[in-house]
């Protein structure tokens, strides 16, 4: 069965710095995709990044870019330039056609 | 644009009571998704409805647990009767299009289900 992990449950760091979340996941498969929600407290969840899993080049967007290492099926998240918004439990998730699947989640606090 | 919304946000109910939890896709979505998260651990799959048909409840944990989606618009998940071990939030999502892993899942904001 495929399992997805995520080895920090809570992490913080100071605004304006870049904190990097792990991921991890065992799968058996060779088309799937990988994405990190955001849930910001109270609010709903958000797709913040996805990544293809056909494709070598790491997806970005703006200050949310991922380190994709498909041989040792690592999926992490680079969060740059930390703002206090960005503090939310982020959530790492696999799907294939089907079977879709999530982290345990990492809080993340921001400090100002 | 709307986007997919849950009711009610909280519940609290005593064990052998019944709930039922309400989603409202985004409008023109055929795909809509439960999950549920216990405290401090994974988002679990539920099940997924294309329109109004199951496309795939292999996640509903047991038969207290019936989810419906008449019409192919909103859906209602219904525990009855709720035990303690299904605490927890109860998160539904829609997305477009069918059958593609691409398709991107928009969440709504949950149901925390506490039972007593």
């Amino acid at each position: 069965a495929q399992t997805v992990t995520q080895s920090q449950p809570e992490m913080s760091v100071q605004e304006a710095e870049t904190v990097t979340l792990s991921c991890t996941y065992d799968t058996s498969e060779s088309d799937y995709y990988l994405f990190w929600y955001k849930q910001p407290p109270s609010r709903q969840m958000i797709l913040v990044i996805r990544q293809e899993a056909y494709k070598q080049q790491n997806a970005t967007e703006n200050r949310f870019s991922v380190n994709f290492q498909k041989a040792a099926k690592s999926f992490s998240l680079k969060i740059s330039d930390s703002q206090l918004g960005d503090a939310a439990m982020y959530f790492c998730a696999y799907r294939s056609s089907h079977d879709m699947r999530f982290g345990a989640g990492t809080r993340l606090t921001v400090k100002p | 644009e709307a986007g997919v919304t849950q009711f009610p946000s909280h519940s609290v109910i005593e064990k052998g009571q019944t709930v039922t939890l309400r989603c409202d896709p985004i409008s023109g979505h055929d795909n809509l998704y439960w999950y549920r998260r216990v405290m401090g651990k994974e988002i679990k799959f539920l099940l997924h409805f294309v329109k109004e048909s199951k496309q795939d409840e292999s996640g509903m944990p047991n038969n207290r647990f019936l989810a419906e989606r008449t019409g192919g618009t909103y859906s209602t998940l219904k525990v009855q009767p709720a035990e303690l071990e299904d605490s927890g939030v109860y998160f539904c999502a829609s997305s477009q299009v069918s059958g593609m892993v691409a398709d991107t899942q928009y969440f709504g904001p949950g149901t925390r289900l506490t039972v007593l």
